[in-house]
């Protein structure tokens, strides 16, 4: 069974630039997870899917940070514009539903912004 | 707020010891705990779990306690081998299914 795929794998931009992030969940997964993973720290939600809707978006920085899956399948997550504190890796999750015993990770995105 | 902490954010341990993780919850909601592993460039990969239910939970050379009162758990690795040199995170969620983590703590196992 295929894992969770992220891409890019690393990203490097100027404050103030855009940036897009992909994920592809393991096939059959209905909830899908955003993290954001400030170094030292751990993985913050950012935002919570269920097939194509927004379970929860209450930690996603609304005015730069956007999120969408359109047809219930991957999903992209887009910063713009950047800042500094917006360094970090971004992970992305998928499980069955909700209540599962755990979530699976993909490998992550690591942003770095100058 | 951070409701799950791991207080040591490293620890050495000599191959074929005991490694033991420490992490505090202050959330008396949370039921559900996991202990999830993390190598460099890896995402996190769980590792055991354990209901608010059990005070223990045993799988192989992994062994996970929880003591609700204190609102603790601890992860045991017995015995302490090169391979389980990585990042440990401790995670909790209460029945909204969201997980909380810690910060994590570094295990470097020494030969």
């Amino acid at each position: 069974e295929a894992g969770v795929a992220q891409s890019p794998r690393y990203k490097i931009i100027e404050k103030r630039q855009s940036v897009a992030f992909w994920c592809n969940p393991i096939s059959g997964h209905a909830t899908l997870y955003w993290y954001q993973q400030i170094l030292g720290q751990g993985p913050k939600l950012l935002i919570q899917f269920q097939n194509n809707g927004v379970v929860d978006d209450s930690q996603l920085p609304k005015d730069r940070f956007s999120a969408e899956r359109l047809k219930g399948v991957d999903s992209t997550l887009k910063i713009q514009p950047a800042k500094l504190e917006d360094s970090a890796v971004y992970l992305c999750a998928s499980v069955t539903s909700p209540a599962a015993d755990t979530q699976y990770f993909g490998p992550g995105t690591r942003l770095t912004v100058l | 707020d951070q409701q799950v902490k791991q207080n040591s954010p490293s620890l050495s341990v000599q191959e074929g010891r005991i490694s033991i993780l420490n992490c505090d919850y202050t959330n008396s909601m949370f039921d559900y705990f996991l202990w999830y592993k993390k190598y460099p460039a890896e995402g996190p990969t769980f590792l055991i779990s354990i209901s608010s239910i059990k005070d223990k939970n045993e799988d192989g050379r992994f062994t996970v306690f929880l003591n609700k009162s204190a609102k603790h758990l601890s992860l045991h690795i017995v015995p302490s081998q090169p391979g389980d040199s990585a990042v440990y995170f401790c995670a909790a969620r209460a029945d909204d299914y969201k997980l909380s983590f810690g910060a994590g703590t570094t295990v470097t196992v020494r030969a």
